[in-house]
């Protein structure tokens, strides 16, 4: 089964205007991380935002807020006030508790989601 | 301060060559994990590297190997290209520790194989 599910394979926001991607992940780990990435053309992968299994708080970074339901396992991303330069690949990860023992390094990505945004 | 330097960016190989791909993390920075992403299976974890010993390997041949040295600095090498191993290989660093841990990822290196 796929541990991290994006659905939207494109979304398209005008900007200023406010978008939410979303992200479902799937771990039987009570504690765990997630985590989003910006991926622009150029292929480097940036990071925006991170939530712990046991934040009760949602995170927010600037203009990036982190929607966390864990009953329903979602962590889906909020952009607000859209810019053009936000036009790009979005990435949705999570790290399990098992490989924190072993290792911090490894996440597990979804298939990502195009963002667009136009004038 | 510098952030994670892949090089080469871009190489073109032909199949059943051999290629070596370099990654500098940020300094301070002791872990160094590798990524494959392609249009098919997207991102995946190839291995991570802690203090010069592989603590972690994702699903991949034998084929692909890497190592890292005691600056921290690593590389991986892919033997007998296929042209299945066309991708972008991502190096990300970080400082293993406990909590977020963010991975910083590099601009990636582009490998072709024809």
């Amino acid at each position: 089964a796929q541990k991290i599910t994006q659905t939207q394979p494109g979304m398209f926001v005008q900007e200023k205007e406010a978008v939410t991607l979303d992200c479902t992940y799937d771990t039987s780990d009570q504690s765990y991380g997630l985590f989003w990435y910006k991926q622009p053309s150029s292929g480097e992968m940036i990071f925006l935002i991170y939530q712990g299994s046991y934040d009760e708080q949602n995170a927010t970074e600037g203009r990036y807020s982190l929607n966390f339901q864990k009953a329903r396992k979602s962590a889906n991303l909020v952009i607000s006030a859209s810019q053009l330069g936000d036009s790009a690949m979005y990435f949705c990860a999570m790290r399990e508790k098992k490989d924190r023992g072993s290792t911090l390094g490894r996440l597990y990505f979804g298939r990502g989601t195009q963002l667009t945004v136009w004038p | 301060k510098a952030g994670v330097t892949q090089t080469p960016r871009y190489l073109i190989k032909t199949r059943g060559q051999q290629v070596t791909l370099s990654c500098s993390p940020i300094s301070g920075h002791r872990s160094v994990s590798w990524y494959q992403q392609t249009p098919g299976q997207g991102l995946q974890f190839l291995f991570e590297y802690f203090s010069e010993t592989q603590r972690n390997k994702g699903n991949f041949p034998g084929r692909f190997s890497g190592r890292q040295f005691s600056n921290s600095r690593s590389e991986m090498n892919v033997s007998t290209l296929e042209l299945g191993d066309s991708a972008l290989y991502l190096c990300a660093s970080s400082l293993a520790q406990p909590g977020a841990n963010v991975l910083t990822f590099g601009a990636g290196s582009r490998l072709t194989v024809l």
